[in-house]
């Protein structure tokens, strides 16, 4: 059984950075897309970006360019996401989620458990 | 970038009741379109992928249905698990994109 273990709650500053880990478990990491999804308080779901782990190349959505970077290390499968130059709308839930392992199942089959990033002075 | 629209934005309903929801795509999908449920403080769930499939585990109640640009999530029977949000997702092309989400409320 696939699992997505995320890196607990944090409080930052404003124009600071966070980087927040997803640690899986079970099934294949290398070769599937691990992707981050973020949630503001009382709104929508909003995909980040993801990255192919045995490639090591990510796609960002455009709005987060230039201030997220997703990473993976491949010996402790464990995805990463940085995002820096916070500022208030930045707090959110931020999820990573893995695809389903059949052809096709890009869809979003498993996901961490969410972290909680607060940006307050 | 694809826009998904999702309608309605809130929806009130008794248990029993058959439910629809709708997706729209601004541009056509190759079917590639997920949808989830999503309940207060959890991750979202998946119910249906490639528009029309069933995912394991999920009760057969929900289904899909749609092509293009006009999806639909319908639930046949409503259960008092079931009021949740739930987003529809294309995953056609990137940037993925989702609705804005439709609240399903016990009327």
């Amino acid at each position: 059984q696939v699992q997505l273990v995320q890196s607990g709650a944090e409080v930052k500053k404003p124009g600071s950075s966070v980087k927040v880990s997803c640690q899986t478990s079970g099934g294949t990491f290398s070769t599937y897309v691990i992707s981050w999804v973020r949630q503001a308080p009382g709104q929508g779901l909003e995909w980040m970006g993801g990255i192919v782990p045995v490639l090591g190349t990510a796609n960002y959505v455009q709005k987060f360019q230039g201030r997220v970077t997703i990473t993976a290390d491949t010996s402790t499968s464990t995805a990463y996401m940085e995002l820096s130059s916070l500022s208030s709308e930045d707090t959110a839930v931020y999820y990573c989620a893995r695809r389903g392992d059949s052809y096709g199942a890009e869809y979003f089959l498993y996901w961490g458990q969410g972290t909680l990033i607060t940006v307050s002075s | 970038d694809i826009q998904m629209t999702q309608s309605p934005s809130t929806l009130s309903a008794s248990v029993g009741d058959r439910v629809t929801i709708t997706c729209r795509a601004s541009q056509t999908l190759s079917g590639w379109l997920a949808w989830y449920q999503q309940k207060p403080g959890k991750a979202p769930k998946v119910l249906i992928y490639k528009a029309s499939s069933l995912e394991s585990g999920v009760p057969s109640r929900f289904s899909g249905s749609g092509s293009g640009t006009e999806f639909t999530l319908t639930i046949g029977s409503l259960q008092p698990d079931d009021f949740a949000t739930y987003y529809c997702q294309q995953y056609d092309s990137y940037p993925y994109t989702f609705g804005q989400g439709t609240k399903l409320e016990i009327k």
